[in-house]
């Protein structure tokens, strides 16, 4: 299967910790996307990179949360001091380029705090 | 800003029925339209796209037409199956842009 690749499915922290989500694009993207969707919520567009740049991470909030995106290896979603608030189904989407070319969307990881 | 406003769910319905889930635009020019579908503890799965005014988008026996001048992109089927059960999101986004900008989703179940 070589479509874009989560993990983990699913993430339990306690507040306070980190939580690390994991996105393997399709073959051949190299353009990645994440969006986190709230309970009862459409997706929310969080951050846009590209292999070792961030290119737009408008939706970010501006602290405890980070994205990188290596040159080798997956891109990473880092929450540092979780709370409450951050539960939710955080989703990765890779596409060929940029510009409005077809996202092709994981799984997703649900990250629940407790 | 711009945001896409979906009928709210959830619906129920039996085999056979015939779907619509509305779905309202509200930018400034003329974005891409979006359907996607979201099975149970899946991800997102594009269902059908259109690009401008009149383009109908179709798949899996679903349609959505790009009405302008309602700017509008409900979403049809006329006869849905009980592995149509799914949420379904109405999207938008403007060419040379990345961001899709989504709905809140209705939850369609259908009944055997």
């Amino acid at each position: 299967n070589a479509g874009v690749m989560q993990n983990p499915r699913h993430l339990v922290r306690r507040r306070g910790q980190e939580a690390r989500l994991r996105c393997s694009p399709m073959k051949g993207h190299s353009h990645v996307y994440w969006y986190r969707q709230l309970p009862e919520e459409g997706l929310k567009f969080m951050v846009y990179l590209q292999k070792e740049n961030i290119i737009d991470e408008s939706g970010m909030p501006k602290e405890r949360f980070s994205a990188e995106f290596p040159k080798e290896g997956p891109s990473i979603l880092r929450i540092q001091q979780v709370v409450r608030g951050d539960s939710a189904a955080y989703f990765c989407a890779s596409s060929p380029g940029g510009g409005d070319q077809p996202q092709h969307f994981g799984d997703g990881t649900r990250l629940s705090i407790l | 800003g711009d945001s896409v406003t979906q009928m709210e769910g959830p619906v129920t319905l039996s085999e056979e029925a015939f779907l619509t889930i509305n779905c309202t635009y509200t930018a400034t020019g003329y974005p891409s339209l979006f359907w996607y579908v979201q099975y149970p503890g899946e991800g997102l799965q594009l269902l059908l796209k259109a690009t401008k005014a009149d383009d109908k988008g179709s798949n899996k026996g679903f349609e959505a037409t790009y009405r302008k001048e309602t700017t509008s992109f409900h979403l049809e089927k006329g006869s849905v199956q009980v592995s149509d059960s799914a949420v379904y999101f109405c999207a938008l986004m403007f060419r040379d842009d990345y961001k899709l900008s989504f709905g809140a989703g209705t939850t369609v179940t259908v009944r055997a």
